[in-house]
């Protein structure tokens, strides 16, 4: 079975700092695909990047990067310049087509930005 | 990327009473899945609904608690059947983004059972 481990389930971090939130995983899959998912207040759930797992380059979108290693299964996310907007919730989900493509998600780190 | 309408936003329910959830697409997708998310904690897998066939429960979920309808392409509905304090959750249904790996989630529906 497919799991999913963050291990900080809260982390803070002063405005226009940088922040890494920890995650790994577990699959005897090879073809795979993982996610870091915002969930504000709100409750929406919100895509923040993606990563395919036979790609070698680490995925970046914005102020947000990963780095993902495939051997050690870690998925790490860096937020750069932390803004107030992004506190949330913040989990770490996995994918794959050979498991029906279900989403397994980790338990959330709660991420506070202080102003 | 499709767009989910998620109805109802929030509810308060008596024990013992039943609550209908539906999720409206704004394309056709072939599979959609229902979460709940307890209090505090993480997405956990309801089932998967697949237009034209018996939706698939995970383990720890029956059909006679959490039924699903899926009648066409971009539509579902779960219940939530006989209702006690412990099914207070959000519940939130979702569908894969075509082509791009990613996943679009409904707003969710938070229940509170009284």
């Amino acid at each position: 079975a497919q799991t999913v481990t963050q291990s900080q389930p809260e982390m803070s971090v002063q405005e226009a700092e940088t922040v890494t939130l920890s995650c790994t995983y577990d699959t005897s899959e090879n073809n795979y695909y993982l996610f870091w998912y915002k969930q504000p207040p709100s409750r929406q759930m919100i895509l923040v990047i993606r990563q395919e797992a036979y790609k070698q380059q680490n995925a970046t979108e914005n102020r947000f990067s990963v780095n993902f290693q495939k051997a050690a299964k870690s998925f790490s996310l860096k937020i750069s310049d932390s803004q107030l907007g992004d506190t949330a919730m913040y989990f770490c989900a996995f994918g794959a087509m050979e498991y029906g493509n279900k989403l397994v998600f980790g338990a959330g780190t709660i991420l506070r930005v202080k102003s | 990327s499709a767009v989910i309408s998620q109805k109802p936003s929030r509810d308060i329910c008596q024990r013992g009473t039943s609550l209908t959830i539906q999720c409206q697409v704004d394309s056709q997708v072939t599979m959609m899945f229902w979460y709940r998310q307890q209090p505090g904690q993480s997405l956990t897998l309801i089932a998967t609904a697949n237009q034209g066939s018996e939706a698939t429960y995970e383990s720890g979920f029956v059909i006679d608690k959490f039924p699903i309808s899926r009648p066409n392409l971009t539509f579902s509905t779960l219940t939530v059947s006989n209702m006690s304090p412990e099914d207070s959750s959000i519940y939130l249904c979702s569908v894969p983004r075509p082509g791009t790996y990613g996943y679009t989630f409904g707003s969710g529906t938070r229940l509170t059972v009284v």
